[in-house]
């Protein structure tokens, strides 16, 4: 079945450093990737929409100059986090499915990154 | 806004059938509901999803109700390895999960 891969699944950092990280689907393409972020004991919150091409559409209160998203390709896309601080620790994850509009496709999910901030 | 409604857990035994139901009393007409499944550490997996029709996969059944404003995951026959979160996700696109049902499954 369709597989997107997340890289890398852990980081540990200190504090100010930019970490990034990759979201691949591996055996389709996809116009359009999601970011989410998941604190302990919480369900996933969406951070943004990772369109191939084109500029990221964020959640409200989802800083775009903290979190860049790049999407140059149809099988990657790319969120940075930058000058990372305690507070950014959390676990990553992308999904990547069907096209926009189109509501019956599936979203297959990364296996996540788990940040850690120093 | 999740805009469905779960209850926080469910339990059940090895074996067994397992109804977790959903509400989404004010789906649209072009909204999907969509079933997905989280272990600890790991990503979401899709499960299900469908629109009107109730629909079966090798994973379990999806009862949707005539009106819509509700639908049921059916699990067959629980084991152990289906103990997660169980979100259901309704919309056209992006996905928003609210807190889904923890689901306990006991030998």
């Amino acid at each position: 079945g369709a597989v997107v891969s997340q890289h890398p699944s852990r980081v540990i950092c200190k504090s100010g450093t930019s970490v990034k990280i990759e979201c691949r689907s591996l055996d389709f393409q996809a116009t359009t990737m999601f970011w989410y972020r998941q604190f302990p004991k919480q369900s996933l919150m969406l951070m943004a929409t990772s369109n191939e091409g084109s500029k990221a559409t964020y959640e409200q209160g989802v800083e775009k100059d903290k979190f860049l998203i790049n999407h140059a390709s149809l099988t990657l896309s790319t969120l940075t986090v930058t000058s990372a601080h305690p507070e950014d620790s959390s676990f990553y994850i992308c999904s990547a499915g069907g096209d926009r509009g189109k509501g019956n496709q599936p979203q297959h999910f990364g296996d996540g990154t788990r940040l850690s901030i120093l | 806004d999740a805009k469905t409604t779960q209850p926080n857990s469910m339990e059940s035994n090895e074996e067994e059938p397992v109804h977790l139901p959903c509400n989404h009393s004010t789906i649209s007409g072009t909204d999907y509901i969509h079933w997905y499944r989280q272990l600890p550490s790991q990503g979401p997996e899709y499960v299900i999803h469908g629109l009107t029709s109730n629909v079966n996969n090798r994973m379990a059944s999806l009862a949707i109700a005539e009106d819509r404003k509700s639908s049921t995951l059916i699990l067959h026959r629980a084991t152990l390895r289906d103990a997660a979160v169980y979100y259901c996700i309704r919309g056209p696109e992006k996905l928003v999960f609210g807190k889904g049902t923890k689901l306990t499954v006991n030998p």
